[in-house]
This record gives C-alpha cells, structure tokens and sequence, in this order.
C-alpha cells in the first residue's frame, strides 16, 4: 500500500510569483485536504476535495485554489505570493470526509 | 465557528512517569476526535480516534483518551512514558467538511 507522497520537497519562490503543490493520495482514498503548518503552530486547514470537487474551505483567501483529479491525486495552487505563505503544506487523505486522514511528509515552501 | 485549544504547550518528563494532555474544542455539532503525533524527522500519524460508542479509546503504543462531552473535552493519556514518546502532539476535529488542528503539545522525555 503506497502511502501519501508530496512535490516537491522543497521550493524557493519570489513573492508575487505563482506555485503549484502536488500530492498523491493514499490507494483507495478519494478525499484529500491541504493544510498549511507555520512553525510552532498546528495545521491550519486550507480545503478539502471529495471526488473532484471542492466540499469544505477554511480561512484563506482565493488566491489558494485546488484541484482534484480522477485518480483522486490533488493539486494545491497559490496565486501572488507573499512572504507570510512561507511555510509547510501538508497533504492528507482519507476513505471518506469525517475519517482519519493519512498524511504526506509535506513540502517546505519559501517565499523570498 | 470550529476551534480547538490544547492547554499545554512544552511537557517535560521523566521516563515512567504519568502524562495526560489537555484538549477541548468548541463546535455546536458531530464531530470526530483525532490524537495526531509527528515524532521527530517524521510527518503526521494517528495515534488515535474516536468517532462514536465507548468514549474511552485506546491507540497506539499504550495511549489512550476519554471523550467527555459535557466538557468538549479529548485529553490524552498515557500512564508511563518512555523516552521515545518525545515527539509534538496534536488534537483534532472534523465534521464533513472541515478540519480543526490544536496548536500542539511538544513532549520532551528525559531518560
């Protein structure tokens, strides 16, 4: 059983400028949830996708957008950045949309 | 609006010791109830859950944690520590939709 994977790792931006997030869900798992983790703070819930399409969002501006495909991997999209996106976004997926979720390692992003 | 809040920030303890970890949420409806950890160089993995039925639920590696609904409460346990259970502890809810995450408790164990 693959477990949840994340691109890239890492990833340097200038602010202004755009970034795209990707994750693969764990096999058999059609909803995946984003979130962004600032040092010293939990996970801040960003959105979550059920079978392709958008079904809860927390407290983040549009520019933050998703996408889910048919092979239920996502895609975590962040328009304009700015410094404060720096952080970790984390990726995680679960059987269905109230149950445990399984998370990826995360990908570190600056924004310089 | 869904908040979680976990009273303690850094834990310190020695090995064999007691530990019970505070949390309590605010939400007028269902939710499910998470304990997450992330042990050092790790991400995120459940420790525990509890959806319905009994609300004492154990987990993983000895833990376990009691819903008590009149208090919105989820506090962690574990009777006797062991120097590797240092790791950073989150509590967690969600309903359809939405998901709530504490602010952590950093446990440090000292052998």
């Amino acid at each position: 059983e693959t477990g949840v994977t994340q691109s890239p790792t890492h990833l340097i931006k200038t602010r202004g400028q755009q970034v795209t997030l990707r994750c693969s869900s764990q096999s058999g798992h059609n909803t995946v949830s984003w979130y962004q983790q600032a040092l010293g703070q939990g996970p801040q819930f960003i959105f979550q996708y059920y079978r392709e399409e958008e079904n809860g969002r927390g407290n983040f501006p549009p520019r933050f957008s998703g996408l889910q495909f048919p092979n239920y991997s996502s895609e975590l999209n962040v328009n304009a950045l700015e410094l404060d996106d720096s952080a970790l976004y984390l990726c995680a997926s679960s059987s269905d949309i109230s149950g445990e979720q399984y998370f990826g390692p995360g990908t570190r992003l600056t924004v310089t | 609006a869904q908040s979680v809040s976990q009273h303690n920030h850094h834990v310190i303890l020695s090995e064999a010791a007691s530990l019970e970890l505070g949390c309590n949420y605010s939400y007028g409806g269902t939710v499910n109830l998470f304990w997450y950890v992330q042990y050092p160089g790790q991400h995120l993995q459940l420790l525990l859950k509890y959806f319905s039925g009994d609300p004492l639920v154990k987990g993983i590696k000895g833990f376990e944690a009691e819903f008590i609904k009149s208090k919105f409460s989820f506090n962690l346990r574990k009777p006797s520590v062991q120097w590797s259970d240092t790791a950073e502890y989150f509590c967690a809810v969600r309903n359809a939709g939405k998901s709530t995450f504490g602010d952590g408790t950093t446990l440090t164990v000292k052998p």
